[in-house]
């Protein structure tokens, strides 16, 4: 069964300083991937998708991941974090249907000033 | 440009009455899905539907129905809620193959 596994709970980082949240996958075929980002009180925005070729990819405020399949990893990566990206972030693939996507438990990320 | 919009964003049930939550999605979306998202969990898929007039169950769909009788409307009833359903629930719409979710902001539930 395809599954997603989010091993950081909680995170903190400074501000300013880079950022790496983790996501592995378990899925027998090429995977979709996607990272979503959630905000107190809001629901999930999305942030960055893989689906063939480069395998880093660009998102939007500042994100990047790099899709690793020998290590069926799928990284999240900003270079200087800002205190507005303090939020809960969640990886997610693709399940036995291309439309259904699971999600891993979330990671929270807090912002030292 | 709406997107993706869930009534009510808040309620409060006692144990045993019914509700109906609705979405609607104004981007002519084929696939509409229900999640509950519970602290520790992440999101856990309850029913979706893969167009007008049809449903099928996800992960957790025991204690829920859904309907899906318009394209842009996807409901979620709790016939006899309890308190396991205590939750915040999100819909969210694709158009395919690939397309990711647009999401909306959620009903936050409380069953007591």
């Amino acid at each position: 069964a395809q599954s997603v596994t989010q091993p950081d709970i909680h995170i903190t980082v400074s501000e300013g300083a880079s950022l790496e949240l983790r996501c592995n996958y378990s899925y027998g075929a090429t995977p979709y991937l996607f990272w979503y980002v959630q905000s107190p009180g809001q629901g999930l925005q999305l942030l960055l998708k893989y689906f063939s070729g480069d395998t880093l990819v660009q998102g939007i405020k500042g994100f990047e991941a790099e899709f690793k399949r020998s290590q069926s990893s799928f990284n999240l990566r900003k270079p200087s974090v800002h205190w507005s990206d303090a939020a809960e972030y969640f990886c997610a693939v693709n399940g036995d249907s291309s439309y259904k996507l699971i999600f891993g438990s979330g990671t929270r990320l807090l912002v030292r000033p | 440009n709406a997107g993706v919009t869930q009534t009510p964003k808040f309620r409060v049930l006692k144990t045993g009455q019914s509700m109906t939550l609705l979405c609607a999605q104004d981007m002519n979306h084929e696939y509409m899905y229900w999640y509950r998202q519970d602290p520790g969990m992440g999101l856990r898929l309850i029913h979706y539907s893969v167009g007008e007039g049809t449903t099928a169950k996800g992960e957790v769909p025991d204690g829920y129905n859904v309907s899906r009788l318009k394209k842009q409307n996807f409901l979620l009833g709790l016939e006899s809620a309890a308190p396991s359903q205590t939750s915040v629930y999100f819909c969210a719409s694709s158009f395919g193959f690939g397309d990711g979710y647009t999401f909306g902001s959620g009903t936050r539930l409380t069953v007591v």
